[in-house]
C-alpha cells in the first residue's frame, strides 16, 4: 500500500524557536498534500491544503505567516513552526492524496509529536 | 459546527462478536466518506470507503452502510479480534478533497 513517512517524529524545542517537518511520499506521487493537528482525545483538524508548486490554502483561523508551507516537489511537503510557543505543542500529521482500487483518498504519515518548552 | 459526529466515544465488544461504530453528518454536499483506524501517536490508516451515491461497501471483515436520508453511516466489524482495538474515525470528503474528520470512536475488544 501507499507509505507516508514523517520527519522527526517527536521534537522538543525552546519557546521561539522554529520547527521543519517533512512529509515524504515514498512509493507514489502526490501532486496534494495536508497538515492536521490532532489535540489530545480530539478529532484531527485540518490546518492546510499544500500543492505542488503553487501556494498553501490555509484554513480558517490557521496563520499562514507561522505556519509555514513548502510543496517543492511531488514526494516532499515541509511545514515549519515559525517562533514556536507552547500552545503550538501538539500532534502534527501529514497526508498525501493518493489512489487505491481506484478510489481517491488520503493516506497518512505516522505523525510528529512537537513540544515547545 | 461539528458537521461530522461521533456521538460514541467508546465502545466495548467482545471477541467474535460485531462491533457497530456509528457516525452522523449535516452536510449533503459530501460525495465521499472513508473510515480510518487510528493508534496512539500514530496516523491514522485507511480502511473502508463509501460513494454518496452507494448505500453499501464491503471488504473482508468490514462492512460500511450508507444511510443519505438520514445521513448516517456505519462500519460494522465481523467477527471482531483484539487487535481491531483502537480508535476509529469517520471522515466525510468535500468536492475539493478535504476532509473533515469525526470525533472518533475507542473500540475496544475483549478477548
Amino acid at each position: 500500500g501507499a507509505v507516508v513517512s514523517q520527519h522527526p517524529s517527536w521534537v522538543i524545542c525552546k519557546s521561539g524557536t522554529s520547527v521543519k517537518i517533512e512529509c515524504r511520499s515514498l512509493d507514489f506521487q502526490a501532486t496534494t498534500m495536508f497538515w492536521y493537528r490532532q489535540f489530545p482525545k480530539q478529532s484531527l483538524m485540518l490546518m492546510a491544503t499544500s500543492n505542488e508548486g503553487s501556494k498553501a490554502t490555509y484554513e480558517q483561523g490557521v496563520e499562514k505567516d507561522k505556519f509555514l508551507i513548502n510543496h517543492a516537489s511531488l514526494t516532499l511537503s515541509t511545514l515549519t513552526v515559525t517562533s514556536a510557543h507552547p500552545e503550538d505543542s501538539s500532534f502534527y500529521i501529514c497526508s498525501a492524496r493518493g489512489y487505491r482500487d481506484f478510489t481517491d483518498t488520503q493516506y497518512f504519515g505516522p505523525g510528529t509529536r512537537l513540544t515547545v518548552l | 459546527d461539528q458537521q461530522v459526529k461521533q456521538n460514541s466515544p467508546s465502545l466495548s465488544v467482545q471477541e467474535g462478536r460485531i462491533s457497530i461504530l456509528n457516525c452522523d453528518y449535516t452536510n449533503s454536499m459530501f460525495d465521499y466518506f472513508l473510515w480510518y483506524k487510528k493508534y496512539p501517536a500514530e496516523g491514522p490508516t485507511f480502511l473502508i470507503s463509501i460513494s454518496s451515491i452507494k448505500d453499501k461497501n464491503e471488504d473482508g471483515r468490514f462492512t460500511v452502510f450508507l444511510n443519505k436520508s438520514a445521513k448516517h453511516l456505519s462500519l460494522h466489524i465481523v467477527p471482531s479480534q483484539p487487535g481491531d482495538s483502537a480508535v476509529y474515525f469517520c471522515a466525510a470528503r468535500v468536492a475539493t478533497n478535504k476532509l473533515i474528520f469525526g470525533t472518533g470512536t475507542l473500540l475496544a475488544v475483549q478477548p
